[in-house]
């Protein structure tokens, strides 16, 4: 069974520090993942993917994500914090059965502190 | 990519009542998903429709609370039933969104849904 763990429910940084927001995954065959952003009282935003090619996956809003097959990992980075950047991020993963409907993880809430 | 049109953006339903829930899609689709946010937690799936067939429901779902309808291609509709307070969440439908040059999935803006 597909399965997507993000094992910080709050990650807090200072602004203009690098931040890293985890995300690991569990799935057959290859892996299409995903990563979304929620602001407060507004929908979900797509922020990168990986479906194949290079690991280092570069998105919007100047975050990017690296896929590591061997540690089944799907890691968000961005090297400069922005306190506009505080929200809701979810990883997720595409299930590849008859379905392919997404399966997210339990969600990380990223604080910026000025 | 597919653009989503969904309503109503949020509604306060009292209880014992049902809400229905449209989601429209500018092109056609094979499936829609439909999911759950409950308050601070994540993104659940309640459903697949595909058209022509009866939904899909996810474990702890039943289409007697949550009965989905897909009459064609473009459009689907949740039906959130006999409602109760821990019904509170954000509604939300999804597609696969997939062309020759771009894979991914598109979100409708939600339905907020308040059971006073």
């Amino acid at each position: 069974a597909q399965s997507v763990a993000q094992p910080e429910d709050q990650v807090n940084v200072a602004e203009g520090n690098p931040l890293t927001v985890k995300c690991t995954y569990s799935v057959s065959g290859n892996p299409y993942l995903f990563w979304y952003v929620q602001y407060p009282n507004r929908g979900l935003q797509f922020l990168l993917k990986y479906i194949t090619g290079d690991n280092l996956v570069k998105g919007s809003y100047g975050f990017e994500a690296e896929f590591n097959k061997s540690q089944t990992s799907f890691h968000l980075k961005k090297p400069s914090a922005l306190v506009s950047d505080s929200a809701l991020y979810f990883c997720a993963v595409r299930t590849n059965n008859a379905g392919n409907m997404l399966t997210f993880g339990g969600g990380t809430r990223l604080m910026v502190k000025p | 990519s597919a653009v989503i049109s969904q309503k109503p953006s949020r509604d306060i339903c009292q209880r014992g009542t049902s809400l229905t829930i449209q989601c429209q899609v500018d092109s056609q689709v094979t499936m829609m998903f439909w999911y759950r946010q409950q308050p601070g937690q994540s993104l659940t799936l309640i459903a697949t429709a595909n058209q022509g067939s009866e939904a899909t429901y996810e474990s702890g779902f039943v289409i007697d609370k949550f009965p989905i309808s897909r009459p064609n291609l473009t459009f689907s509709t949740l039906t959130v039933s006999n409602m109760s307070p821990e019904d509170s969440s954000i509604y939300l439908c999804s597609v696969e969104d997939s062309t020759e040059t771009n894979y991914g999935y598109t979100f409708g803006s939600g339905t907020r849904l308040t059971v006073v």
